[in-house]
């Protein structure tokens, strides 16, 4: 089927610079988009989502920017602290089939280097 | 966002034998799904898990191996039968109101087959 990817399994910023995740999604029905983070150990904590008929969202500290013509998301967090290392995932689903879960992507480990 | 409960929080079973997760979220939501992450890997929908009538299962997953039940809006469990070492995953209930489309994740079931 299709499928969600990632350009980047492991990803090292210096702590205060900002890190740019990428992800590349094949299904153009997909009309929905979260960010998932996961520390070692625990479930995946939800970051932000963004809905196909927005380029940009903004969070705290973090942005998602979502380009529909090349089918390309990406996740910017600025400022990255110790905590922001972990593996991040992001996911597609589509409204249109009703409660249908989510595709996730590969994940990438976001090092943050003191 | 719910907060939501899985019990056992880790279990070493032996091949053959089945191991039932349970799923408890603090309100009542409209969807649970539940998926399952092999070691290193990203997460793989099973199942949506419908209150009231059978749960719907993805590509690749039979309810024979995974019956689900969900008596209520914030319960429901995902049996894994007959193990084997390749059932070695964490398995994760995710819920969502579906009021807007994101899904929040429980801590997960790490479990071992033997």
């Amino acid at each position: 089927g299709e499928s969600v990817g990632l350009h980047l399994p492991t990803l090292s910023v210096q702590e205060g610079d900002n890190s740019i995740i990428n992800c590349a999604y094949s299904n153009s029905a997909s009309d929905y988009f979260i960010w998932y983070k996961q520390e070692s150990g625990k479930g995946p904590q939800f970051i932000i989502d963004i809905r196909s008929n927005m380029d940009k969202r903004q969070g705290q500290r973090v942005t998602v920017l979502l380009n529909k013509t090349v089918k390309h998301l990406s996740l910017q967090i600025a400022a990255t602290q110790p905590g922001d290392s972990a593996v991040y995932f992001c996911a597609e689903g589509y409204s249109g089939g009703g409660a249908d879960g989510l595709t996730f992507g590969k994940g990438t480990h976001l090092i943050i280097q003191p | 966002s719910a907060v939501i409960s899985q019990k056992p929080s880790r279990d070493i079973c032996q091949r053959g034998t089945s191991l039932t997760i349970q799923c408890q979220v603090d309100s009542q939501v409209t969807m649970m799904f539940w998926y399952r992450q092999q070691p290193g890997q990203s997460l793989t929908l099973i199942a949506t898990a419908n209150q009231g009538s059978e749960a719907t299962y993805e590509s690749g997953f039979v309810i024979d191996k995974f019956p689900i039940s969900r008596p209520n809006l914030t319960f429901s469990t995902l049996t894994v039968s007959n193990m084997s070492p390749e059932d070695s995953s964490i398995y994760l209930c995710s819920v969502g109101t579906g009021l807007t489309y994101e899904q929040y994740f429980g801590p997960g079931t790490r479990l071992t087959v033997t």
